[in-house]
């Protein structure tokens, strides 16, 4: 059973349109995280957090932003969705004592 | 220079078989390190933590070398169920970051 969700699992979008992708945790992590993930390559964090009102840029520019109100929450917004934007996008907090945990990813499509 | 570098397989073996691969990391200074495995399509999910004394997990053995800055994984009695990618990850210092590598792709064949 999973503690942390991400929805929606596939979303298939025009260009320009604006997306959010959720992420919600129920295990009380301070910690979470965004990577992305084109097939076959490496996680790139594109995102983080500490805790609420905490956040920052990863390793991987990012036309994204997010937000980090509650701290179960933590939405990813594309303003302006474009085919470049084209990847997986999974979701992870992380307790210190047990690692991380992902999310089963949002699969985005840009069209 | 990537800061977490694998060999990317595939490793094609038999039931039954012992398979073993490394990765290589770049930053000395690196506190933690991991084996993930992920599915096709799936998240990664935590396979073990890698210890400095090396550690086993059932059919699983995980070393470190801090010298030579590898980590290895040694899958014993493979199953048709361990057909998967192998992530590598490496915590970087005290920020609590991980970094990937590209993965390790093992089939196992009947």
């Amino acid at each position: 059973e999973a503690d942390i969700y991400q929805t929606p699992r596939y979303l298939v979008i025009g260009t320009g349109k604006k997306i959010t992708l959720e992420c919600s945790q129920t295990m009380g992590h301070d910690k979470m995280y965004w990577y992305q993930q084109d097939p076959g390559m490496e996680l790139h964090l594109i995102h983080y957090s500490y805790g609420v009102n905490s956040t920052e840029k990863g390793d991987l520019s990012s036309e994204s932003t997010v937000s980090r109100i509650r701290t179960e929450h933590f939405p990813l917004t594309l303003e302006s969705a474009r085919p470049s934007h084209t990847s997986q996008y999974l979701c992870a907090s992380a307790d210190t004592d047990y690692g991380y945990t992902f999310g089963s990813g949002t699969r985005l499509t840009v069209v | 220079r990537k800061e977490v570098e694998q060999d990317p397989g595939p490793f094609n073996v038999p039931e039954g078989a012992t398979v073993a691969f490394n990765c290589t990391y770049s930053n000395s200074a690196s506190q933690s390190f991991f084996w993930y495995r992920q599915d096709c399509r799936k998240e990664p999910k935590l396979l073990m933590s890698v210890y400095s004394s090396g550690n086993e997990d059932g059919r699983f053995t995980a070393q470190l070398n801090r010298a030579s800055q590898y980590i290895s994984l040694l899958i014993r009695d493979s199953k048709l169920s361990d057909s998967a990618t192998y992530l590598c990850v490496v915590l970087r210092g005290r920020d609590y970051k991980l970094s990937f590598g590209a993965g390790t792709t093992v089939t196992v064949r009947a």
